[in-house]
């Protein structure tokens, strides 16, 4: 089965524009979070949806924005960049949501958002 | 204030020898706590999952203890490989907030 995608790889912006990054969950899984890597700290948590619905928000502006599709898979949306947005997006898929982030996460590579 | 440390940014050893790599936290009650490896370039990979109310966990040359009354969990690796080289990430559920923190994690390195 293959793993969590994400697209594009890299990205390369400039501040004010708007970006979109593309999240396919592993096959089964209904749910889907999206963090925030910048360059040598953890991973920051954004969205997680499940079923379609958003479960959960970190403490984002309201310049990022998601959604999930019928088919599970995920957008997440930022307006109006900034240059202190530039980081590694990750995507994670499980295969349940239990009322909390109990599951087990399965990470994709992630994609590289440059803003200039 | 909330917060999530793990030991040190880096952590060097021979090859062989126990890596031992913690995770402290505060003001937080987590009814989880999970470890990940993640490689340069690369998403974090899931390791390891205890429940609060576990003590220990083990898989293969994995260790991870869990002391809710310390606040921290500790994450051993056994006869270390330069191949286990990589940062590993503590993370925390954040209930009710269906949120998850991580730590900035530790880098291994281990030589041969």
């Amino acid at each position: 089965d293959a793993g969590v995608t994400q697209s594009p790889t890299h990205l390369i912006k400039t501040r004010g524009q708007h970006v979109t990054l593309r999240c396919s969950p592993i096959s089964g899984h209904k749910s889907v979070s999206w963090y925030q890597q910048v360059l040598g700290q953890g991973p920051q948590f954004i969205f997680q949806y499940y079923e379609k619905e958003e479960r959960g928000r970190g403490n984002f502006p309201d310049r990022f924005s998601a959604r999930q599709f019928p088919n599970y898979s995920s957008e997440l949306n930022v307006n109006a960049l900034l240059l202190g947005d530039s980081a590694l997006y990750l995507c994670a898929s499980s295969p349940t949501f239990t009322g909390g982030i109990a599951d087990t996460q399965y990470f994709g590579p992630g994609t590289r958002l440059t803003v200039l | 204030s909330q917060k999530i440390e793990q030991n040190s940014e880096a952590l060097n050893i021979q090859e062989g020898k126990t890596a031992t790599l913690t995770c402290n936290y505060t003001n937080y009650s987590p009814a989880y706590l999970q470890w990940y490896r993640q490689d340069p370039g690369r998403g974090p990979v899931f390791l390891l999952l205890i429940r609060e109310n576990e003590k220990e966990k083990r898989k293969e040359r994995l260790k991870v203890t869990f002391d809710t009354t310390l606040k921290q969990s500790l994450f051993h690796i056994t006869a270390s490989q330069p191949a286990d080289s990589a940062t590993y990430l503590c993370a925390l559920d954040i209930r009710p907030y269906n949120d998850m923190r991580f730590g900035a994690g530790t880098r291994l390195t281990v030589k041969p």
